[in-house]
């Protein structure tokens, strides 16, 4: 069984929907992080958590929202997506200052 | 300027060489390093971390780390065909560390039968 998923894996939506990534860890990491990846921009971080009271905005967080319901789940929403929001998606989670282990990803596609 | 910054490439070796990624970072007081290899459309694989100066092995893997130069390169001989692939450095800045992980944008390697 996989330590980090992430779904839907796939979602088409259109502009202007609300629509939420939901992200699901057991491997027992207090850190989470949302990252949104674009071809030639690499990966860019929009939140991470360190622990299920402590959120944080990354480099790229307007349009975005998050939400950590535990210690294993934490949740990213577009209130109301758009176009430029059509990327690759990632969820990953670390122990401390350490390694850090990516879920498979959602490609969101947004119309 | 870049914190992290790598030679987009790609780097073309053939089957058998040894290829060599390199990478090199700002902060000159970072403490830990990664590489991560990425399948087109696929997420980010752990396959290294180092620490401390000098080299680690890891079967054909070799991270070599030099914090005077700011610089840390992944080695890895034997290259196969299912080698090709972007490889990710992400290093973790020790100034005001909150643990975040800066990527560079990545190599991308091409290995040819």
């Amino acid at each position: 069984d996989a330590d980090v998923t992430q779904t839907p894996r796939n979602r088409i939506t259109k502009t202007g929907k609300r629509i939420m990534l939901e992200c699901s860890q057991t491997k027992g990491h207090d850190r989470m992080y949302w990252y949104r990846q674009d071809p030639g921009l690499g990966l860019r971080l929009i939140y991470y958590s360190f622990d299920v009271k402590d959120i944080n905005k990354g480099e790229i967080s307007d349009g975005y929202s998050v939400s950590r319901q535990a210690q294993a789940k934490f949740s990213l929403s577009l209130e109301s997506a758009i176009p430029n929001q059509t990327a690759l998606y990632f969820c990953a989670t670390s122990k401390g200052y350490n390694e850090q282990f990516f879920g498979p990803g959602t490609r969101l596609t947004v119309l | 300027q870049k914190e992290v910054e790598q030679n987009s490439g790609p780097l073309s070796v053939p089957e058998g060489a040894i290829a060599s990624l390199n990478c090199t970072y700002s902060d000159r007081v970072s403490q830990s390093f990664f590489w991560y290899r990425q399948y087109s459309g696929k997420s980010p694989e752990l396959i290294m971390s180092i620490y401390s100066n000098g080299d680690k092995e890891d079967g054909r893997f070799t991270a070599q780390l030099n914090k005077a130069s700011q610089y840390v390169s992944l080695l890895i001989r034997d290259s196969q065909p299912s080698d090709s692939a972007t490889y990710l450095c992400a290093v973790n800045p020790g100034s005001g560390n909150t643990g975040k992980l800066i990527f560079g944008q990545g190599t991308t390697l091409q290995v040819k039968p």
